[in-house]
C-alpha cells in the first residue's frame, strides 16, 4: 500500500486531454512540493514535473502539474502514442517513516 | 551530459550482503545530493534513502523497510555514492536505481538524474 493514492489506470485517444491524480495527507503533499515521473517500458524513470509545475528542460509543455491542498494532478494535453508509460508522483515526507514516499504508479494506455 | 552509472547487483543468499556503486560524472557531485529507489518486478518504485552533501553534513535517512541493514555512503573525491546492503532478505529483490538532483534557473528537484539500475537477486 503505498503512501501517495494513484489510480492504477488511465486511458485516453491521441490528441486527447487525460489528468492522472496523486492523493497524500498533510504530512507529505501538504507541506512539500510534489515531482512526476515518467517510465517508459524497460527503462529507468525520467522526471517530468518538479516543485508541482515546473517542467525540466526538453519536456513539452503538453505536460502540466498542479497541486491543491493534500492533492496533486498531472495533466497531458494532445497525447501521443508515445506517452503510454507508467507515471509516479513523489513527494518528501515529514513522518518518522523517512522523507521518500511514491505513489503507486498510474498505467496510461494510448488507445 | 549528466550520467550516473551503478554497479555491483547480483546474486545473493538471505542474510547475505552487497555493496552497490554509484558512479556519477557531468555535474558537481560534491553538491548533490545521492538518493537510492528501488523497484521490484511488475511493481512501483520504493524510496530507500539517500545522503545529503558535505554542506547539509552528509545527513543520511532511510526508510524504514530497510533502516538498520542498509547504509549509504559517498566519496566526493572518486565521484561515487554507495549502498551497502545487509541482512539481505527475499523482498529485497528489485532493481536499484541511484538518482542525483537536478537543478535550473526555475529552482531544483531531489531525484532529478536517474541511473540505468542494477538487479538484485536475493534467493537461496
Amino acid at each position: 500500500q503505498s503512501v501517495l493514492t494513484q489510480p492504477p489506470s488511465a486511458s485516453g485517444t491521441p490528441g486527447q486531454r487525460v489528468t492522472i491524480s496523486c492523493s497524500g495527507s498533510s504530512s507529505n503533499i501538504g507541506s512539500n512540493t510534489v515531482n512526476w515521473y515518467q517510465q517508459l517500458p524497460g527503462t529507468a524513470p525520467k522526471l517530468l514535473i518538479y516543485s508541482n509545475n515546473q517542467r525540466p528542460s526538453g519536456v513539452p509543455d503538453r505536460f502540466s502539474g498542479s497541486k491543491s491542498g493534500t492533492s496533486a494532478s498531472l495533466a497531458i494535453s494532445g497525447l501521443q502514442s508515445e506517452d503510454e508509460a507508467d507515471y509516479y508522483c513523489a513527494a518528501w515526507d515529514d513522518s518518522l517513516n523517512g522523507p521518500g514516499v511514491f505513489g503507486g504508479g498510474t498505467k496510461l494506455t494510448v488507445l | 551530459e549528466v550520467q550516473l552509472v551503478e554497479s555491483g547487483g547480483g546474486l545473493v543468499q538471505p542474510g547475505g550482503s552487497l555493496k552497490l556503486s554509484c558512479a556519477a560524472s557531468g555535474f558537481t557531485f560534491s553538491g548533490s545530493a545521492m538518493h537510492w529507489v528501488r523497484q521490484a518486478s511488475g511493481k512501483g518504485l520504493e524510496w530507500v534513502g539517500r545522503i545529503r552533501s558535505k554542506a547539509n553534513s552528509y545527513a543520511t535517512a532511510y526508510a524504514a523497510s530497510v533502516k538498520g541493514r542498509f547504509t549509504i555512503s559517498r566519496d566526493d573525491s572518486k565521484n561515487t555514492a554507495y549502498l551497502q546492503m545487509n541482512s539481505l532478505k527475499t523482498e529485497d529483490t528489485a532493481v536499484y536505481y541511484c538518482t542525483a538532483d537536478y537543478y535550473d534557473s526555475s529552482g531544483y528537484a531531489e531525484c532529478g538524474y536517474w541511473g540505468q539500475g542494477t538487479l538484485v537477486t536475493v534467493s537461496s
